[in-house]
């Protein structure tokens, strides 16, 4: 069981728009640290996609149809113009004070239908 | 150019111990505010953190895993080593190493290596 809870799968149409949530608690994204996104391809490493709680926080090569977005003890992960390339495994990052360590969320599986 | 490799045994029996080096470039972990965690990933499962050294040798462990953990590092090699005891069929993963930039409460692992399957079995 992760600490940070995402949905297993989310879904949507090529052009469309999704967003993954990850939600916390008052220990972790609550506690106003930082939340950091991933994609994972299929057999490969995880990749950065976000970091930090701005939208504007990509590393280069990561297109603005991506943006991340907290509030409260949740956040969100937005794409926007869904493409097929986009179909990956995402994941949240944080970190919580009660652990003292870096925290994962569970995935969420993006289907491109 | 930033790059990880990691390396170590494909199968451990259990009750074993896994000994996994972490091997990089293009950074220097004496370098003030690098740091290098360990993350693994059990397969069709999540993520998992497991452990992090920083430039200063401060080390830090997953609180599930602590006890049977030890993170060092050698810096003239540009490597981090990562042991873990009594290995058991659960933890098989494939395990990567990744860079951590910035805070460690802030942190986010901006590099990864393409990680490493370990299978434990009998």
């Amino acid at each position: 069981q992760s600490v940070l809870t995402q949905p297993p799968s989310v879904s949507g149409a090529p052009g469309q728009r999704v967003t993954i949530s990850c939600t916390g608690s008052s220990s972790n994204i609550g506690a106003g640290y930082d939340v950091h996104w991933y994609q994972q391809l299929p057999g490969t490493a995880p990749k950065l996609l976000i970091y930090g709680d701005s939208n504007t926080n990509r590393p280069s090569g990561v297109p603005d149809r991506f943006s991340g977005s907290k509030s409260g003890t949740s956040a969100s992960l937005a794409i926007t113009g869904l493409q097929a390339e986009d179909e990956a495994d995402y994941y949240c990052q944080s970190y919580d004070s009660s652990l003292r360590g870096s925290v994962f969320g569970g995935g969420t599986k993006l289907t491109v239908l | 150019q930033v790059t990880l490799r990691e390396s170590g045994p494909a199968l451990l029996k259990p009750t074993q111990t896994l000994t996994l080096t972490c091997t990089f470039s293009g950074f220097s972990l004496s370098t003030s505010g690098m740091c290098v965690s360990w993350i693994r990933q059990p397969p069709g499962k999540a993520l998992e953190w497991l452990a992090l050294i920083d430039w200063d040798d401060d080390k830090y462990y997953s609180t599930s895993l602590k006890t049977r953990l030890s993170i060092s590092k050698d810096t003239s090699k540009d490597q981090v080593v990562l042991t873990m005891t009594n290995m058991d069929p659960v933890d098989t993963a494939t395990y990567y190493c990744a860079r951590m930039s910035g805070a460690y409460s802030t942190g986010y692992f901006d590099y990864w290596g393409q990680g490493t399957l370990v299978t434990v079995s009998s």
